[in-house]
């Protein structure tokens, strides 16, 4: 299995501009979590969907942040507009349910001038 | 709220020698417990899982321990390596369906 997939794994922005971040979770795994890291911080849930749909979105940080889940094999996490206060490392994880490990894709460095 | 608390912050320690991190818990009542280990620009990799029945899991030189009632959870490293040398995170579950709550991690370096 490739694990999860997340695109791009860098991304340099001007404040203001969009920023769209992709997820694809581990085939047949039903949860999906959005994380970002940062070193104050550290990791932070954002959002996670089961089956599809958003159950918790109380992480995001505010109305500039939407995600997404279309269908079983994508997820979009989208920044709009961009501040340089979002700079963070985001993560996309899955899991097949709550008794089994998460896996986490490589991350996206987001990086706002 | 749920917090984790990992400490030390970090942890340096010379190759070879048996290790112990630390993780605390607020609340006893989880569903289960997980370590992973974050190499500098990647995420991060699972490493141990323990459901709130068991007392601990083994996985090659690493041996992670529950006890829920204190409120703590240990990895234990057995003749550490060079390739140790990673960040080390624990993360509870509070209920069956909700997100992973993680800690801050120990970051440990093993010095050849």
């Amino acid at each position: 299995d490739a694990g999860v997939i997340q695109s791009p794994r860098h991304e340099v922005t001007e404040m203001g501009q969009e920023v769209t971040l992709r997820c694809k979770p581990i085939s047949g795994h039903n949860s999906l979590f959005w994380y970002r890291q940062t070193m104050m911080r550290g990791l932070e849930l954002l959002i996670y969907f089961n089956n599809n749909v958003p159950i918790d979105d109380s992480g995001m940080p505010e109305d500039r942040f939407s995600a997404k889940m279309p269908n079983a094999s994508f997820s979009t996490l989208k920044i709009q507009p961009s501040e340089p206060r979002d700079s963070a490392v985001y993560f996309c994880a899955s899991s097949l349910d709550h008794s089994f490990p998460l896996h986490f894709g490589n991350g996206t460095r987001l990086t706002v001038t | 709220k749920q917090e984790v608390t990992q400490i030390p912050a970090a942890l340096s320690v010379p190759e070879g020698e048996n290790l112990v991190l630390n993780c605390s818990f607020t609340d006893s009542a989880i569903y289960n417990l997980q370590w992973f280990r974050q190499d500098p620009g990647k995420g991060l990799t699972s490493l141990l899982l323990i459901q709130s029945s068991q007392r601990e899991q083994t996985s090659g030189r690493l041996n992670a321990s529950l006890d829920k009632s204190s409120g703590r959870s240990t990895l234990y490293i057995a003749a550490s390596q060079p390739g140790d040398s990673a960040t080390y995170l624990c993360a509870v579950r509070i209920e069956g369906n909700t997100p992973l709550v993680f800690g801050k991690g120990t970051r440990l370096s093993v010095i050849a």
